[in-house]
C-alpha cells in the first residue's frame, strides 16, 4: 500500500517569500493533518480536514498560512508571507476515518529553511 | 500549561538494559493515548496505542493512569534499534478529536 506522499522534499526560501506544499494522502482515508514539526519539539496540528471540509483549524497562523483540500484527496498548504520562525518540518498525516482511536499515518514531511 | 509534557531526555542505556518514559496529560477528559517512535529525520509512526488495562506488546508495555492523568512506556532487553525519540500523543476530547504531541523522549541504546 503506497503511502502518505509530500512534495517537496526540502525547499529553501528567503522571508517574506512565499511557498506552498503538496500532500497525497492514502487512498481512502477521508481525515487529513498538516503539522508543524520546530527542531526539538513535537508535531504541533495546523489544521484537519475531513474529506475537504475543515475540522479544526484552531493554531493555524491564518494572516500568513491557508490551507485546502478541494476534491477531498489532495492537499496544499501555503505560506505568504514566511517568517524565519517557520523553518520547521510541515508533516502531513492521513488516517481511514475521524475518530480518537484511529492511527495516523505520516508522510516524509517537507524541511523548510527560511533565511 | 502544555497538554503534553515528557522528559526529553536524552537517556544512554546500554543493551540489554530496560528503561521506562513516563508523560503527563493535562486534560482529564482525554480520550485516547498513542506512543509514536521517530527516528532521526525522519516521520513519526506508531509504535502502540495504551489502554486503561496496560497492552504489551513483545519488549514494550504500555501503561495509563487516568487518575495521576500519565502514560508510561517500558521498553525490556533494550535493543540498538530501539535508538529513537518516542513520542507521547494524546487524543482530545474536543470536537475534531485533536491529537496533541509531546516533545518526544530521546533514547540512545549502546553497544
Amino acid at each position: 500500500e503506497a503511502g502518505v506522499a509530500q512534495s517537496p522534499r526540502y525547499k529553501i526560501i528567503e522571508k517574506r517569500q512565499s511557498v506552498a506544499f503538496w500532500c497525497n494522502p492514502i487512498s481512502g482515508h477521508a481525515t487529513l493533518y498538516w503539522y508543524q514539526q520546530i527542531l526539538g519539539q513535537g508535531p504541533k496540528l495546523l489544521i484537519q480536514f475531513q474529506n475537504n471540509g475543515v475540522v479544526d483549524d484552531s493554531q493555524l497562523p491564518k494572516d500568513r498560512f491557508s490551507a485546502e483540500r478541494l476534491k477531498g484527496v489532495d492537499s496544499t498548504l501555503k505560506i505568504q508571507p514566511a517568517k524565519l520562525e517557520d523553518s520547521a518540518v510541515y508533516l502531513c498525516a492521513s488516517s481511514l476515518v475521524l475518530g480518537p482511536q484511529e492511527t495516523q499515518y505520516f508522510g516524509p514531511g517537507t524541511r523548510l529553511l527560511v533565511l | 500549561r502544555k497538554e503534553v509534557e515528557q522528559d526529553p531526555g536524552p537517556f544512554n542505556v546500554p543493551e540489554g538494559a530496560t528503561v521506562a518514559f513516563n508523560c503527563t496529560y493535562s486534560n482529564s477528559a482525554s480520550q485516547s493515548f498513542f506512543w509514536y517512535r521517530q527516528d532521526c529525520r525522519k516521520e513519526p509512526k506508531l509504535l502502540m496505542s495504551v489502554y486503561s488495562s496496560g497492552n504489551e506488546d513483545g519488549r514494550f508495555t504500555a501503561q495509563l493512569n487516568r487518575a495521576s492523568q500519565y502514560i508510561s512506556l517500558l521498553i525490556r532487553d533494550s535493543k540498538l534499534s530501539d535508538s529513537a525519540t518516542y513520542l507521547c500523543v494524546v487524543n482530545g476530547p474536543n470536537t475534531g478529536n485533536q491529537f496533541y504531541f509531546g516533545t518526544g523522549t530521546s533514547l540512545t541504546v549502546i553497544p
